[in-house]
């Protein structure tokens, strides 16, 4: 069974940092592309950054290019965000998914919560 | 405002059919670009329901279908509507001019 566990949400200050990680197995993690996407509080969805497979190759959103890291290490199976710089409109859900435009994210993690507040 | 856009809520009784459309542009419907829906059920993570504009993962029911209507419009349709489809339904594409996938803003179906 696919599995995606993400682990890493916080309260954070603004301006400060946060590492998250997504733990990924029941798959050839080295083969897939991987990406994140945030749900801030009672809105929807939005694509944040995504990763090729072994190539390592990253897209980033515009609200958070030159902010957040996205990166991968195959050996453990696993997925990272880092972010930095953060915001209080960073606040929401993130969610580790299998998959990078154009093609479908399937599955979805349970999510992690990241809220920036002083 | 999402690239996407979709109506934020569509109501049905049970055993209707609704649909819910999602309309994007040139850079990324338009363009040739597959659209993929999700359905996030209340307190839980977005699951795959269509992607590749019409096609559905294992274990999704067959009331659940998609198709393309014009140049920049897909459509979701669930028949036969039960108590337990109520939830969010998102759409998602890639959009070119963006180098990145976007989604709608969401629609809040309500089973009356």
């Amino acid at each position: 069974e696919v599995q995606l566990v993400e682990s890493g949400g916080n309260l954070v200050q603004p301006g400060g940092s946060l590492r998250l990680s997504c733990a990924a197995s029941g798959f050839t993690f080295t083969n897939y592309a991987m990406s994140w996407v945030r749900q801030a509080p009672g809105k929807g969805l939005e694509w944040v950054s995504g990763i090729r497979g072994s190539g390592g190759g990253t897209d980033y959103a515009d609200s958070v290019k030159g902010r957040f890291t996205i990166s991968r290490d195959n050996s453990k199976n696993t997925l990272y965000l880092q972010m930095s710089s953060l915001r209080a409109e960073d606040t929401a859900v993130y969610y580790c998914a299998k998959g990078l435009g154009p093609h479908w994210f399937d599955p979805w993690g349970q999510g992690t919560l990241v809220t920036v507040s002083s | 405002q999402s690239v996407l856009t979709q109506p934020p809520s569509v109501s049905g009784a049970p055993g209707q059919r609704i649909t819910i459309s999602c309309t994007g542009s040139s850079s990324n419907i338009g363009a040739g670009y597959d659209v993929n829906w999700y359905q996030q059920l209340p307190g839980t993570a977005p699951k795959l329901l269509i992607y590749g504009y019409s096609s559905r993962p294992s274990g999704v029911p067959d009331r659940f279908s998609g198709s393309r209507s014009g140049t920049s419009v897909s459509l979701l349709a669930i028949t036969g509507l039960q108590a337990e489809d109520e939830a969010d339904y998102y759409c998602q594409s890639y959009d070119s001019s963006l180098s990145g996938s976007v989604f709608g803003g969401g629609t809040k179906l309500t089973v009356l």
